[in-house]
């Protein structure tokens, strides 16, 4: 199975700030990677899909890039919704595979 | 707009059996691939069956293979999770979700996903 591995696990972080998620693969997955966002007691949202594409109603201030084995997720300057939790995820093979999730605190 | 409502989860002995139950509503669901995906506070994230729109094609995760079924009724807009031999291993709150590639070939993007419905396996 391919590993995805998130980094850091856990930031803090204030409104307003620009922050960066990053992603590794223990293989290329290509462009296949996907980016999700889980409130408390919610299911995962889909925010990024294909590394860098934009999902359905998702605002701007999102964004991914990367391809093969490394890939990044950057809010622009966050908002007080935005404080989640943040997977990462591939489905260029079977088992489809998430990271373990970074948690975004308020400062 | 598209909603997905899972039924079916609650406690169950190890070794017995449950059925989850997906009813889709907003879209076609009868054109449409779809996935369970489980989560648990230890192991995280995991996806666990895909089911192709017209049946014709079923992936698992290794755990579960041989004694999870993925199934669908296309007239009832429903998606099925058969879950036989449970194990501790298994409580999980278990989601469907939406398939959301319309690439014909590549599948494992979770558009939209249910509220989830809570699996618990204990004596």
């Amino acid at each position: 199975d391919i590993q995805m591995t998130q980094s850091p696990s856990s930031l803090s972080a204030s409104v307003g700030d620009r922050i960066t998620i990053t992603c590794q693969a223990s293989q290329d997955v290509s462009k296949f990677l996907n980016w999700y966002q889980q409130k408390p007691g919610k299911a995962p949202k889909l925010l990024i899909y294909d590394a860098s594409n934009l999902g359905t109603g998702v605002p701007s201030r999102f964004s991914g890039s990367g391809s093969g084995t490394y890939f990044t997720f950057t809010i622009s300057s966050l908002q007080p919704e935005d404080f989640a939790t943040y997977y990462c995820q591939q489905y260029d093979y079977v088992p489809y595979t998430f990271g373990q999730g970074t948690k975004l605190e308020i400062k | 707009q598209v909603q997905l409502v899972e039924s079916g989860g609650g406690v169950v002995q190890p070794g017995r059996s449950l059925r989850l139950s997906c009813t889709g509503s907003g879209f076609t669901f009868s054109n449409s691939d779809m996935h369970w995906v489980r989560q648990t506070p230890g192991k995280g994230l995991e996806w666990v069956a895909f089911i192709s729109y017209d049946r014709s094609r079923e992936f698992y995760v290794d755990p579960v293979k041989g004694r999870f079924t993925i199934s669908r009724d296309n007239s009832k807009n429903t998606l099925f999770l058969q879950m036989n031999s449970l194990g501790p291993e298994d409580t999980a709150v278990y989601y469907c979700a939406k398939e959301g590639s319309t690439s014909g070939y590549y599948w494992g993007r979770f558009d939209y996903w249910g509220q989830g419905t809570l699996v618990t396996v204990s004596s």
